[in-house]
């Protein structure tokens, strides 16, 4: 079992939809949890943390953390096409010395 | 700008030559993290540093890797005799904290090591 699992997609939205990423971690113990964009190319850029339960909003973004499920989850509201890229989940686990990426999710925004 | 500097950006070595990429983390960050992503692949954690320290290399390979970071002057990431395998972009991120935890990394522009 890998520690971070996402799915690879493509997912494929329409313009103006939302976009939902999801992803599990294998670590019980982990504290935060992470979502970076890359786009083909360039290096991760962080775009969302959260490190509670719940949900986090920020802008058109929203991450969702359910520890006892182990899952997390990123929504892209209003998708652009500029919101194509690769996004990467990433956990820090229990040791909490290093982020474990998933493979990412390759989303695609068709105008 | 205040970012995390690596260089070079793109590097070509042949088959046994040897390769050395620098990263300068962020100012006021002492803790540096190595990455390496293969094509079509995720981030695959290398090796953790603090100055003069390792902190964690459990995703070193056990052969022609090394990593350092000194008291002065950039970490550096070596690869001895490199083999087509190697071929990857490799990003150095740093940290605030000790663990990282509560503290996102902030990730550098990648060196691109071609092996011919």
């Amino acid at each position: 079992q890998k520690e971070v699992e996402q799915n690879s997609g493509p997912l494929s939205v329409p313009e103006g939809a939302i976009a939902s990423l999801n992803c599990t971690y294998s670590d019980r113990g982990s504290q935060s949890f992470f979502w970076y964009r890359q786009y083909s190319g360039k290096s991760p850029e962080l775009i969302m943390f959260i490190y509670s339960n719940g949900d986090k909003e920020d802008g058109r973004f929203t991450a969702q953390l359910n520890k006892a499920s182990q899952y997390v989850s990123l929504l892209i509201r209003d998708s652009q096409p500029s919101d194509s890229a690769t996004y990467l989940c990433a956990v820090n686990g229990a040791a909490g010395n290093k982020l474990t990426f998933g493979g990412g999710t390759r989303v695609l925004v068709k105008p | 700008n205040a970012g995390v500097m690596q260089n070079p950006r793109h590097l070509v070595r042949r088959r046994g030559q040897e390769a050395r990429l620098r990263c300068s983390p962020m100012k006021g960050h002492s803790h540096v993290y190595w990455y390496r992503q293969l094509p079509e692949e995720g981030l695959k954690f290398m090796v953790y540093l603090q100055k003069e320290n390792i902190i964690d290399e459990s995703g070193m390979p056990k052969e022609r890797f090394s990593a350092e970071f000194p008291k002065e002057g950039p970490s550096i990431l070596r690869i001895q005799q490199v083999v087509r395998g190697d071929s990857a972009a490799y990003f150095c991120a740093s940290s605030p904290l000790r663990d990282g935890v509560n503290s996102p990394l902030h990730f550098g522009n990648g060196t691109r090591l071609t092996v011919t």
